[in-house]
């Protein structure tokens, strides 16, 4: 059965401790990993698609990378503002994304 | 330019009573997909619309139906409520390119309580 495990479920962080989320999987034909960013209230935000192993986005604070197992999103220096819940989807061999539960990530100033 | 609009945002129902939660997509998209979100965990996908038609549908009973018009909006009904019906449900809109990995656009959700 596809999966999609999200670790940890939470993350303290200090204001510019860097840190990793972590996404594993097991889905039978990866047609791509998707990072999402989720704020209180809202709808899940899109930050990055990533189709292959080894293949890295970055945006801002947050670096995404892929290998054939897990994802990592990497976040350098956090702000207040970077808090939220990050979600993790991957999109099977059926073309439905399946969600992981996220992590909700808290930086105090 | 306005994105995924939801409505209503939120609506409180009793134990089988039905309800209908209306989605307009992002301008230019032409796809609508629905996820059912509960506390905490990550949304699970209920169904996809294209052309006015059902074209993916997720692990979920009959009882939960949907359509799209012609101008892309879309609305998910639900029948005989349950209490575990309770969530915050999601539309997503996004822009068919046939079969990929399309970005998703998603609107504030619509909570839901059954009681």
């Amino acid at each position: 059965e596809d999966q999609v495990t999200q670790s940890p479920e939470a993350l303290r962080l200090q204001e510019g401790e860097s840190s990793s989320l972590n996404c594993s999987y097991t889905v039978s034909g990866l047609r791509g990993l998707f990072w999402y960013r989720q704020d209180p209230g809202k709808g899940p935000e899109f930050l990055f698609t990533l189709y292959s192993a080894g293949e890295e986005k970055e945006k801002e604070r947050l670096k995404a990378t892929l290998t054939k197992k897990e994802s990592f999103l990497h976040i350098t220096a956090p702000k207040p503002e970077d808090s939220a819940t990050y979600l993790c989807a991957v999109l099977d061999s059926n073309y439905q994304l399946i969600w992981g539960a996220g992590t909700k990530l808290i930086i105090k100033p | 330019d306005a994105g995924v609009t939801q409505s209503p945002t939120h609506l409180i129902k009793t134990r089988g009573q039905q309800v209908t939660l209306r989605c307009s997509p992002k301008s230019g998209h032409d796809t609508v997909s629905w996820y059912q979100q509960a506390l905490g965990q990550g949304p699970q996908f209920i169904f996809q619309y294209y052309e006015e038609e059902e074209r993916q549908r997720g692990n979920f009973p009959d009882r939960f139906s949907g359509h799209q018009f012609p101008n892309y909006s879309s609305e998910l009904n639900v029948n005989a409520l349950l209490l575990g019906d309770s969530a915050l449900y999601l539309c997503a809109s996004s822009f068919n390119v046939g079969s990929g990995a399309n970005v998703l656009t998603f609107g504030a959700g619509s909570r839901l309580t059954v009681l």
